[in-house]
């Protein structure tokens, strides 16, 4: 069963305007971490921000925050202020810390362009 | 080092083919994993090891994968009789412990395209 919906396949933004990436769970778990990757055309998988189950402030890093609503089981990320480097896939992950494995598993994608 | 190298970066080979891939993670990382992304999906995780064992290996899609890590640094993901199914980008990742909050941090992938 999928466990990382993310059900926007592409998004447009305008430069310097705010985006809002869609990411739910599904989890009988009461602990686990929630994140979320960049992937530019390059292919390098890189890191932008991490939000625990029980942090009960929204995680933020610089223009990413995360937009957490436990009850809902959504874990949105919000990029503001958009830039032109900002044009990549971006995958949501989750790791459930009482499962075996401590691997992420991956949403599908979010392909974000970003245009002047 | 600096960061996760991996090699080769693109390997073609022919269908039945045996293949080799290396991964060297960052120094002192303890826990490697092994994901394969396939064109327009997200890493479908494979294999991960803590040390020298492999603690989760229930993503290997068959019994033609196999990966291993003999001395708890360098690990080599295996793939024997190769099919064209089996192309796709292969993703190396390191992490410094197993814990929750524990960021995983990718190589560049190893680019497999079987003809």
């Amino acid at each position: 069963a999928q466990k990382i919906t993310q059900t926007q396949p592409g998004m447009f933004v305008q430069e310097k305007e705010a985006v809002t990436l869609d990411c739910t769970y599904d989890t009988s778990d009461q602990s686990y971490g929630l994140f979320w990757y960049k992937q530019p055309s390059s292919g390098e998988m890189i890191f932008l921000i991490y939000q625990g189950s029980y942090d009960e402030q929204n995680a933020t890093e610089g223009r990413y925050s995360l937009n957490f609503q436990k009850a809902r089981k959504s874990a949105n990320l919000v990029i503001s202020a958009s830039q032109l480097g900002d044009s990549a896939m971006y995958f949501c992950a989750m790791r459930e810390i009482t499962n075996s494995g401590y691997a992420l598993n991956f949403g599908k994608g979010t392909s974000l362009l970003v245009t002047p | 080092g600096a960061g996760v190298s991996q090699t080769p970066s693109n390997k073609v080979t022919e269908k039945g083919k045996y293949v080799e891939l290396r991964c060297d993670p960052i120094s002192g990382h303890t826990a490697l994993y092994w994901y394969r992304q396939s064109l327009g999906q997200g890493p479908e995780f494979l294999i991960y090891f803590q040390g020298t064992g492999a603690a989760d290996d229930s993503g290997l899609p068959n019994d033609r994968f196999f990966a291993v890590r003999p001395e708890g640094s360098v690990s080599t993901l295996k793939i024997q009789r190769t099919e064209r199914g089996d192309s796709a980008v292969y993703l190396c990742a390191s992490s410094p412990a197993v814990s929750g909050a524990n960021v995983l941090t990718f190589g560049a992938g190893s680019r497999l395209t079987v003809l």
